[in-house]
């Protein structure tokens, strides 16, 4: 039962354009989102996130949109670059039942110059 | 901070034999977890510590798995014995519980190969 999902295993964008990364959740109690950025042999690195009482956040390129009614949330990367190809995580949580993440199982996305 | 740092970076062993993984979270933390990375079930929460207390060990698989926590600054995951569907990348995480904000800090994950 995934609770956090990412629909779309990879996305290919061209440089300068907008990379749109969707996730969707089926838990109503998570209050706290998250998108992480993960290299190859490196561990995920947090990237930007979202609390449930807003339904936007910027920073720099990125922004997070959170649509609650819908249960879904996106990142948007405008303008994409060749280093921002990785994988892409979602993940949520529950802040009152522990601050744990539930991750989604990611996006890959592929920046092409 | 040197962030959380993990060891080792790879591990091979054969099957049955008794694998330790090695966690030093970022000084001031008091939340620490353990996540698995594989191909079919993605980043899964194996244990999750809160002032080195165990609070949810529902994602640990079986009782070949156990983690400890004796201190602030130090975790490991065992599995006994190991079997090769164990193979996979392990990452311990941690972060500052405060409000509500849950960011965690990854490191740089154990690569176990079980033969």
């Amino acid at each position: 039962d995934q609770q956090v999902k990412q629909n779309s295993p990879s996305l290919s964008v061209q440089e300068g354009r907008i990379s749109i990364l969707n996730c969707d959740y089926t838990n109503s109690m998570f209050d706290y989102f998250l998108w992480y950025k993960k290299y190859p042999a490196e561990g995920p690195t947090f990237l930007i996130s979202i609390s449930s009482i807003k339904d936007k956040n910027e920073d720099g390129r990125f922004t997070v949109f959170l649509n609650k009614s819908a249960k879904h949330l996106s990142l948007h990367i405008v303008p994409s670059q060749p280093g921002d190809s990785a994988v892409y995580f979602c993940a949520a949580s529950d802040s009152n039942a522990g601050n744990m993440l539930t991750f989604g199982g990611g996006t890959r996305l592929m920046v092409k110059p | 901070d040197a962030g959380v740092i993990q060891s080792p970076r790879h591990e091979v062993t054969e099957m049955g034999q008794e694998v330790t993984l090695r966690c030093k979270p970022i000084s001031g933390h008091n939340s620490l977890f353990w996540y698995r990375q594989t191909m079919m079930r993605g980043l899964e929460l194996l244990i999750y510590f809160n002032n080195n207390v165990p609070i949810d060990d529902s994602g640990m698989p079986e009782d070949r798995f156990s983690a400890k926590m004796p201190n602030a600054s130090f975790s490991t995951l065992k599995i006994q014995p190991s079997e090769p569907r164990d193979s996979a990348v392990y990452f311990c995480a941690s972060s500052l519980r405060q409000g509500k904000n849950t960011e965690a800090f990854f490191g740089q994950g154990t690569r176990l190969t079980v033969v």
